[in-house]
């Protein structure tokens, strides 16, 4: 049963360039949630999948933006990079049916990006 | 919206010392509880869980949390630790009935042999 995967896992871009992150949910998991852990910080909330439409969003600009295929897979696209946008971003899959009342993810490995 | 605090950025341990990390959150509706734990070079995963029931929840490799709801606390406790133990470890709450999780900034616990 394959868990939480993203692709890819390390990447290095410039400031103003665009990005694409991807991730394959958990079999059986429905719901798709993305968070920014920036070094020496906890994971932060970036938004939810669900559907394929984002259902919550956290305290991110608008240059955040995400998209849920209908085989649950998701982007999440970050546009004119900063170089506050360096982090690793996490990837983690739920499901609607088992997971809504419950808050329990399960987590890909992340990609590690950095802005130079 | 939810905050979560964890008191120690920091803790270095010797072998079979007894652990415990604090954790407070703030919320004024009913929560489920979450300690994550994440090894060198690993992905997040879960440690220990309160939903209802028992405050004093037990998890994976010997560790247990309670939860004191008039403390709004949720610490985590190990009375031996291993040096396998060597971990960042994240206090999460979830205010019920959504599906996300906010994270306190995570203790970093080093066991020396």
């Amino acid at each position: 049963d394959a868990g939480v995967t993203q692709s890819p896992t390390h990447l290095i871009k410039t400031r103003g360039q665009q990005v694409t992150l991807r991730c394959s949910p958990k079999s059986g998991h429905d719901t798709v949630s993305w968070y920014q852990q920036a070094l020496g910080q906890g994971p932060q909330f970036i938004f939810q999948y669900y559907e394929e439409e984002e259902r919550q969003r956290g305290n991110f600009p608008d240059r955040f933006s995400g998209h849920q295929f209908p085989n649950y897979s998701s982007e999440l696209n970050v546009n004119a990079l900063l170089l506050g946008d360096s982090a690793l971003y996490l990837c983690a899959s739920s499901s609607q049916r088992t997971g809504r009342n419950t808050g329990e993810l399960f987590f890909g490995e992340g990609s590690r990006l950095t802005v130079l | 919206a939810q905050s979560v605090s964890q008191h120690n950025h920091h803790v270095i341990l010797s072998e079979a010392a007894s652990l415990e990390l604090g954790c407070n959150y703030s919320y004024g509706g009913t929560v489920n509880l979450f300690w994550y734990v994440q090894y060198p070079g690993q992905h997040l995963q879960l440690l220990l869980k309160y939903f209802s029931g028992d405050p004093l929840v037990k998890g994976i490799k010997g560790f247990e949390a309670e939860f004191i709801k008039s403390k709004f606390s949720f610490n985590l406790r190990k009375p031996s630790v291993q040096w396998s133990d060597t971990a960042e470890y994240f206090c999460d709450v979830n205010a019920q009935g959504y599906s996300t999780l906010t994270f306190g900034k995570g203790t970093m616990l080093l066991v020396s042999p």
